[in-house]
């Protein structure tokens, strides 16, 4: 049964701490993505990868960081550079080459404490 | 530069009766066009698309009209039902040298009211 697994689903970080969310996928998908959601701004992405060992920043990759080492995977470390990480982040995958649309993870609500 | 707009941040419609939710855009290389929808708290879901070479996608419930002359999409919900409440976001794609990287709207807070 393929799908994309975010995990953990809640998380707590304190002032000053660097957090890894962690992004799986078995759907054999090349592109992965990550965005974050916050109330009156929808999606915004933040990094994506469309071959392993490669990635691109997005709208708003200061802060953060992520790997690409297997094509099942690409975690997202939420850097203590964020200055306003509290927010719901969703991993996204897609194959390439044509208009098949994402699939998402559940995602992870993150607050800092 | 936002590229693809939902004006309207929420709706409230009755059930039984018709939801239109709006999208504009204003790049004219998008030629593939999405809605997701969202429940609080979970990933977004695929709902239903359309190519620009179509005006028009229905899929149950769900119907899609693109007006290309007009850079406007919408997505028509008939007829609504208490379960449909939930965000709902529109998004786009151009092919080629985009890779096919989808951006989103803001997104729209559709409320189906018993």
């Amino acid at each position: 049964d393929g799908g994309i697994t975010q995990s953990p689903k809640y998380l707590f970080r304190k002032e000053g701490q660097n957090v890894t969310l962690s992004c799986e996928q078995n759907l054999n998908h090349d592109a992965m993505y990550w965005y974050r959601q916050d109330p009156g701004q929808g999606l915004r992405l933040i990094y994506y990868s469309q071959i392993v060992n490669d990635f691109q920043k997005g709208d708003i990759a200061e802060g953060y960081s992520v790997s690409r080492e297997k094509k099942e995977s690409f975690p997202l470390t939420v850097t203590s550079a964020q200055k306003n990480p509290t927010a719901f982040y969703l991993c996204a995958s897609s194959r390439l080459g044509g208009h098949y649309g994402y699939t998402f993870g559940s995602g992870t609500r993150l607050t800092v404490v | 530069d936002q590229q693809v707009k939902q004006n309207s941040p929420s709706l409230s419609v009755q059930e039984g009766r018709i939801s239109i939710l709006n999208c504009d855009y204003t790049n004219s290389m998008f030629d593939y066009f999405l809605w997701y929808k969202k429940y609080p708290a979970e990933g977004p879901t695929f709902l239903i698309s359309i190519s620009s070479i179509k005006d028009k996608n229905e899929d149950g419930r769900f119907t899609v009209f693109l007006n290309k002359s007009a850079k406007h999409l919408s997505l028509h919900i008939v007829p609504s039902q208490p379960g449909d409440s939930a965000v709902y976001f529109c998004a786009a794609s151009a092919g080629g040298g985009s890779n096919y990287k989808l951006t989103f709207g803001k997104g729209t807070l559709l409320t189906v009211n018993p």
